[in-house]
């Protein structure tokens, strides 16, 4: 299947610093990619929809000058977590829709663990 | 209001047997559905989709049924092993539109 990589995997930052997380879907194009957080125990939260060339949709709930995302190619989207603070800590997950034919598959990135002290 | 529903938040089985997910949709537009698997601390991994005009679909050792009437579809896992241990989630998208999750199922198969 497709593949898609997120970096870092791991990012320990302190309370007030910005964080940014690539997720690059390598094998294919993606107009589409998804943002998603996890918090333990709980299921996947969409955070917003990335489109390429385009302003990102934000769900309900998630501050948009928080949690900037930037979809500037094909390949490539990018989540900054600024102003950091401890309850922003958590697993964040990228996914990218891949269309074959008439259908459609979405991958997912391996997540990245988001530590604020 | 929750559309996706798994109401089994684990299940246990054992090595060899069956394992069966059950997922419940209230939206009716739901018009596609996959099952993801995924272990701590890592990404979803894609196992299975299945589009409305089907009722069944196999790969492997994992067939995923679709019964629209009753807005159900199930996960068949046969035979289970010890890796297959992980959460599973099954989402539901409309017309191309974003997957809604369920709440996951966490899976264990004792040896």
């Amino acid at each position: 299947g497709a593949v898609v990589s997120q970096h870092p995997s791991w990012v320990i930052c302190k309370s007030g610093t910005s964080v940014k997380i690539e997720c690059r879907s390598l094998d294919f194009q993606a107009t589409t990619m998804f943002w998603y957080r996890q918090f333990p125990k709980q299921s996947l939260m969409l955070m917003a929809t990335s489109n390429e060339g385009s302003k990102a949709t934000y769900e309900q709930g998630v501050e948009k000058d928080k949690f900037l995302i930037n979809h500037a190619s094909l390949t490539l989207s990018t989540l900054t977590v600024t102003s950091a603070h401890p309850e922003d800590s958590s697993f964040y997950i990228c996914s990218a829709r891949d269309y074959s034919g008439s259908v459609y598959e979405q991958y997912f990135g391996p997540g990245t663990r988001l530590t604020v002290t | 209001d929750q559309q996706v529903k798994q109401n089994s938040p684990s299940l246990s089985v054992q090595e060899g047997r069956i394992s069966i997910l059950n997922c419940d949709y209230t939206n009716s537009m739901f018009d596609y559905f996959l099952w993801y698997k995924k272990y701590p601390a890592e990404g979803p991994t894609f196992l299975i989709s299945i589009s409305s005009i089907k009722d069944k679909n196999e790969d492997g050792r994992f067939t995923v049924f679709l019964n629209k009437s009753a807005k159900h579809l199930s996960l068949h896992i046969v035979p289970s092993q010890p890796g297959d241990s992980a959460v599973y989630f099954c989402a539901a998208s409309a017309y191309g539109q974003n997957f809604v999750f369920g709440p996951g199922t966490r899976l264990s198969v004792l040896p």
